[in-house]
């Protein structure tokens, strides 16, 4: 199955400052999600990104907030920006497994997230 | 509404079965995932069942489905202090694309 490289596993950051996630995988890969798991919560689906297109955002989400890049079918970038303490999360990007499709999804190890 | 819904914590001995429950509303569910979380560490996949099946088994894992009552289990046999982790339970909707929702996860202790 697709191994995800997911960078920096930690940070903590300053409030009014931005942090940019970055998610490498092994394999091409034509869908690409990111996910926050708030303390104790499950996890909420951000936004969809496929290459070549922009990004989908859910509900509740906006591109201004979470810009994303996505140049190429391995790569994607999630950015949580004017960062304040509410967002203080772990951050997942996920992806369909290429060689599962639909049956199941691959994640990376996270992102855990402290802003100060 | 789209809702997963488990309980936040189980705690059995070591040796013994445990049996982690998840209820959803959707009944468009296509497939239906156990993922396992470590400590600091990503979500893996456990196994998953077909909506139109009542029951998988995967070596100590057996998964449940009862769909009249959107009803599903993971029942893990011979629970190893190993197997203590965040077990979350998960269903995949379409919404014209497919979207996976989450529950909040159930805490599985394991005493030796």
């Amino acid at each position: 199955s697709a191994v995800i490289s997911q960078k920096p596993s930690r940070d903590i950051c300053q409030r009014g400052t931005s942090l940019t996630i970055q998610c490498q995988v092994d394999s091409q890969v034509t869908m690409m999600f990111w996910y926050r798991q708030q303390p104790g919560q499950s996890l909420t689906l951000i936004a969809t990104a496929n290459q070549g297109s922009e990004a989908t955002y859910e509900s509740g989400f906006v591109i201004d907030k979470f810009p994303i890049s996505r140049p190429n079918l391995t790569f994607s970038t999630l950015t949580v920006s004017n960062m304040s303490p509410e967002d203080s999360s772990i951050y997942l990007c996920s992806v369909e497994d290429p060689d599962r499709g639909r049956v199941g999804y691959t994640f990376g190890s996270g992102t855990r997230l402290t802003v100060v | 509404g789209e809702d997963v819904e488990q309980s936040l914590f189980l705690s059995v001995r070591e040796g013994d079965s445990s049996v982690i429950n998840c209820t959803y509303t959707d009944s468009s569910s296509t497939y239906l995932y156990w993922y396992k979380q470590e400590p600091g560490a990503g979500l893996q996949l456990l196994t998953y069942i077909f909506s139109n099946m009542d029951m998988k088994q995967d070596q100590r894992l057996t998964v449940l489905l009862n769909k009249k009552d959107k009803h599903l289990s993971l029942r893990i046999a011979d629970t190893q202090t190993g197997d203590s982790a965040i077990y979350f339970c998960a269903e995949s909707i379409d919404t014209g694309g497919f979207k996976t929702i989450f529950g909040a996860g159930t805490r599985l202790f394991v005493k030796a």
